[in-house]
């Protein structure tokens, strides 16, 4: 029973397409969070949602959209997808925030999303 | 700006040898470090973590030694199996910020 699971595991598409990346976490965290990582491996925190609310939005385009409608799903649409948005998204959660013991918010990943865009 | 590196990209080591990943980083106000293993078409795997109060945190075959006048960590793993033939990645956290500020990684070889 896969921890935090998501779909699609591949996806490939056209620029200018919409797509959605959809991630499931039975674990029953509170946080959830999207990460990408490129073609030089480097893997960045995009977003993250503590109780269906927004807590981290790094410097992301304006064409990719979170939407957690509970606690438990955190998704991941992008809009007019272009060539520099091929990379692998993961998805992962913790327990909790709001806690200031580091050791209590382990984030536990998802087996990623391979998104190309030709 | 990167301010967790890994730089060496990748490592071979003999299985029954000591393997040793290293991590530096530029934020001396980071407060706790992870590794992360990751395994082809998987998600990072929680390995082992530690607090900057703390000098050395071991778990079994995995020890994480963390030198912050130097803000520098390294992973050892004795004794190297070939199951640990992965991509590790480091990572830094800031208490209150609840980001992880990744490493590009380090691929390790455990040759049999």
């Amino acid at each position: 029973d896969t921890a935090v699971s998501q779909t699609p595991k591949y996806l490939v598409t056209q620029m200018g397409n919409d797509k959605s990346i959809k991630c499931e976490q039975n674990l029953g965290h509170d946080t959830m969070y999207w990460y990408k990582q490129d073609s030089k491996k480097f893997l960045k925190i995009m977003f993250s949602y503590n109780n269906k609310e927004l807590i981290i939005n790094e410097t992301v385009p304006n064409r990719f959209s979170p939407k957690s409608p509970d606690k438990a799903h955190l998704n991941l649409h992008i809009n007019s997808l272009e060539l520099g948005d091929s990379a692998v998204y993961f998805c992962a959660s913790s327990l909790r925030t709001g806690s200031w013991n580091l050791a209590k918010n382990i984030q536990y990943f998802g087996a990623g999303t391979r998104l190309s865009v030709l | 700006d990167q301010q967790v590196k890994q730089n060496s990209p990748s490592l071979s080591v003999q299985e029954g040898r000591i393997s040793i990943l290293n991590c530096d980083y530029t934020n001396s106000m980071f407060d706790y470090f992870l590794w992360y293993k990751k395994y082809p078409a998987e998600g990072p795997t929680f390995l082992i973590s530690i607090s900057s109060i703390k000098d050395k945190n071991e778990d079994g075959r995995f020890t994480v030694f963390l030198n912050k006048s130097a803000k520098h960590l390294s992973l050892h793993i004795v004794p190297s199996q070939p199951g640990d033939s992965a991509v590790y990645f480091c990572a830094a956290s800031l208490t209150g910020t609840y980001k992880y500020i990744f490493g590009t990684g380090t691929r390790l070889k455990v040759l049999a």
